[in-house]
């Protein structure tokens, strides 16, 4: 079946400027998250969204970053006002259902923001 | 606050030949999950394998096996039978009722014919 997508694949932007990002989940997946890869920082989680539940938004790192998932499916990532510490690769997980065991996450193939 | 650490920045093997990576973590919880993803220059994580914390039997997927010690928090990854196709960035990670993964730093592993 089809794995989780996202887009677009690159974006560049203007420092200051809004950004979305986009993460297509697998179908029947519960739980969704947000990770963001950087050289500096390695791979650090932002966000997860299970079902209807309030989302967990620990690792947002400025409240310039949110996050929506609509119909328990589809999610954005908007990040307001962008900075160039923001450049990085921001990925997008889903997983079957954790309270059940199933863990795994699968991963989109990510989407590279660069901010000039 | 779990951690993880992979020691080993950058490996490199034989074709055919067996390579173990390392991984060490830190947590005070009885019951998590290990993994270990794959990320080859296309950028996609792929998931090599899993291991519950409850299970004393070490994983195994194909040429891909770990092994897990518990008490002395370790987790590394055996690849056997290399292969060039398995030259990418791989992570550990830890999962836990906190619900995300926390990733070591990643090793890059290059296997040369």
């Amino acid at each position: 079946g089809a794995g989780v997508s996202q887009s677009p694949s690159n974006k560049v932007t203007e420092k200051g400027k809004d950004v979305e990002l986009r993460c297509d989940p697998i179908s029947g997946h519960t739980a969704l998250y947000w990770y963001r890869q950087s050289l500096g920082q390695g791979l650090e989680f932002l966000i997860y969204f299970q079902g209807n539940s309030a989302p967990d938004k620990s690792g947002l790192p400025s409240d310039r970053f949110s996050a929506e998932r609509t119909g328990g499916s589809v999610s954005t990532l908007t990040i307001q006002r962008t900075q160039q510490e923001d450049s990085a690769v921001y990925l997008c997980a889903s997983s079957p259902y954790p309270g059940q065991g199933r863990v795994e996450q699968y991963f989109g193939p990510g989407t590279r923001l660069t901010v000039t | 606050a779990q951690t993880v650490t992979q020691s080993q920045p950058e490996m490199s093997v034989q074709e055919a030949e067996t390579v173990t990576l390392s991984c060490t973590y830190d947590t005070s919880e009885s019951n998590y999950y290990l993994f270990w993803y794959k990320q080859p220059p296309s950028r996609q994580m792929i998931l090599v394998i899993r291991q519950e914390a409850y299970k004393q039997q070490n994983a195994t997927e194909n040429r891909f096996s770990v092994n897990f010690q518990k008490a002395a928090k370790s987790f590394s990854l055996k690849i056997s039978d290399s292969q060039l196709g398995d030259t990418a960035m791989y992570f550990c990670a830890f999962y836990n009722a906190g619900n995300m993964l926390t990733f070591g730093g990643g090793t890059r592993l290059m296997v040369k014919p």
